[in-house]
């Protein structure tokens, strides 16, 4: 089955900076990649995702980029602010509709 | 709309216990998931329904069974709870388009399992 790694597992950034979080998947199949942000204490929430026919996509602050060659994927947050901390996980899906999750990240923006 | 909504919230078991999960989902999806998260661990994936009266393993079945009788609920039960099985049980839900591509997943709030 797929496997899906993140790296890393903890993040620490200044606010204002920058923070990036990458994903390598191993099954060429996936072709669907979502992000999610969970609170503590709250469910996964999808903030951005991203499909194999595409290279990039950009939402205000957060964009995602897919290298289908080498198998990665990566989350970039811009302009961080306190309320982006959280824990990010990323996912792969084979068709149809089946995910497999990395490890999570725990981002922490320090004001 | 509810969305995905899960009960119990919180529950506490003895070892060798039974209980039963439930999930129900009123957003007319076809596509069902049981996971548990653990520290460090991320997402696993239980056991998984992809219609009314259908269901299939994931990647941690062993210890779980689940049963999806109506199209809106889909059912996670433990029959003998063992310590391992202490986590945080997510449900999630995704549509099936008309072109089959893969949806987003919509999550419940969790259920707090603890077994002692």
């Amino acid at each position: 089955g797929e496997n899906v790694e993140q790296h890393p597992s903890t993040l620490s950034v200044q606010e204002g900076d920058s923070a990036v979080i990458k994903c390598t998947y191993s099954d060429s199949a996936s072709n669907y990649f979502p992000w999610y942000k969970q609170e503590l204490g709250k469910r996964p929430q999808l903030i951005i995702d991203i499909r194999s026919n595409v290279g990039e996509k950009k939402d205000q602050r957060i964009a995602v980029t897919l290298n289908k060659t080498a198998k990665h994927f990566s989350l970039h947050i811009t302009e961080t602010q306190p309320e982006d901390s959280a824990v990010y996980f990323c996912a792969a899906s084979i068709p149809v509709n089946k995910f497999y999750f990395g490890s999570g990240t725990k981002l922490n923006v320090k004001p | 709309n509810a969305g995905v909504t899960q009960t119990p919230k919180f529950r506490v078991l003895k070892t060798g216990q039974s209980m039963t999960l439930l999930c129900a989902q009123d957003m007319n999806h076809e596509y069902m998931y049981w996971y548990r998260q653990d520290p460090g661990m991320g997402l696993r994936l239980i056991h998984y329904s992809v219609g009314e009266g259908t269901t299939a393993k994931g990647e941690v079945p062993d210890g779980y069974n689940v049963s999806r009788l109506k199209k809106q609920n889909f059912l996670l039960g433990l029959e003998s709870a063992a310590p391992s099985q202490t986590s945080v049980y997510f449900c999630a839900s995704s549509f099936l388009d008309r072109d089959p591509r893969n949806q987003p997943q919509h999550f419940g709030d969790g259920t707090r399992l603890s077994i002692l």
